[in-house]
């Protein structure tokens, strides 16, 4: 095991809802970063936190945003949800090192 | 172009084959590189990291190429518990890029 969580599990929304994500680092770990994962596809980075700052953003629009907390937590939060944001969210916990350690995910579903 | 591309494969061979994997980068500043192991509804695992020297961990085996830009992982003596999606991974400055994966599957 990583020691990097996520919650929830599951969720299921509906098209235009908002979402929040969370994802508890590894300890000792200071920035935390996130994915999107389409079936079939590898994942896709949606944008990374060190020590609460945003470090580097992948090609997501403004309507995925992020937190991260003075404990190193970190959460997702996506806006007006559309269909094509159903997939695994991965959130992924580093040190001083660039290796990455990944949460199980959250499965979202829109419909 | 994509950034980061690797053979989607899948790759299906006997059990105790050898089997290389090869990923290409685009961005000649890029950093550090990984290769990533994601069994089916699992999140990715660390494989190995990957270095200009090589390095190698049991039966696999790593290289990166910075003058051709590309990266492959060796996997010896394959078993089947080697059947997994492999990903490699290329960081660069505030961007870090997985290819779409490899799906290899090891028969007995």
């Amino acid at each position: 095991e990583t020691g990097v969580t996520q919650s929830p599990t599951h969720l299921i929304k509906t098209r235009g809802q908002q979402v929040t994500l969370r994802c508890s680092s590894q300890s000792g770990h200071n920035t935390v970063s996130w994915y999107q994962q389409a079936l079939g596809q590898g994942p896709q980075f949606i944008f990374q936190y060190y020590r609460e700052e945003e470090n580097g953003r992948g090609n997501f629009p403004p309507r995925f945003s992020g937190l991260q907390f003075p404990n190193y937590s970190s959460e997702l939060n996506v806006n007006a949800l559309e269909l094509d944001d159903s997939a695994l969210y991965l959130c992924a916990s580093s040190g001083r090192g660039w290796e990455q350690f990944f949460g199980p995910g959250t499965r979202l579903t829109v419909l | 172009r994509k950034e980061v591309e690797q053979d989607p494969g899948p790759f299906n061979v006997p059990e105790g084959a050898t089997v290389a994997f090869n990923c290409t980068y685009s961005n000649s500043a890029s950093q550090s590189f990984f290769w990533y192991r994601q069994d089916c509804r699992k999140e990715p695992k660390l494989l190995m990291s990957v270095y200009s020297s090589g390095n190698e961990d049991g039966r696999f085996t790593a290289q990166l190429n910075r003058a051709s830009q590309y990266i492959s992982l060796l996997i010896r003596d394959s078993k089947l518990s080697d059947s997994a999606t492999y990903l490699c991974v290329v960081n660069g400055a505030s961007k870090i890029i997985f290819g779409s994966g490899t799906r290899l599957s090891i028969r007995p």
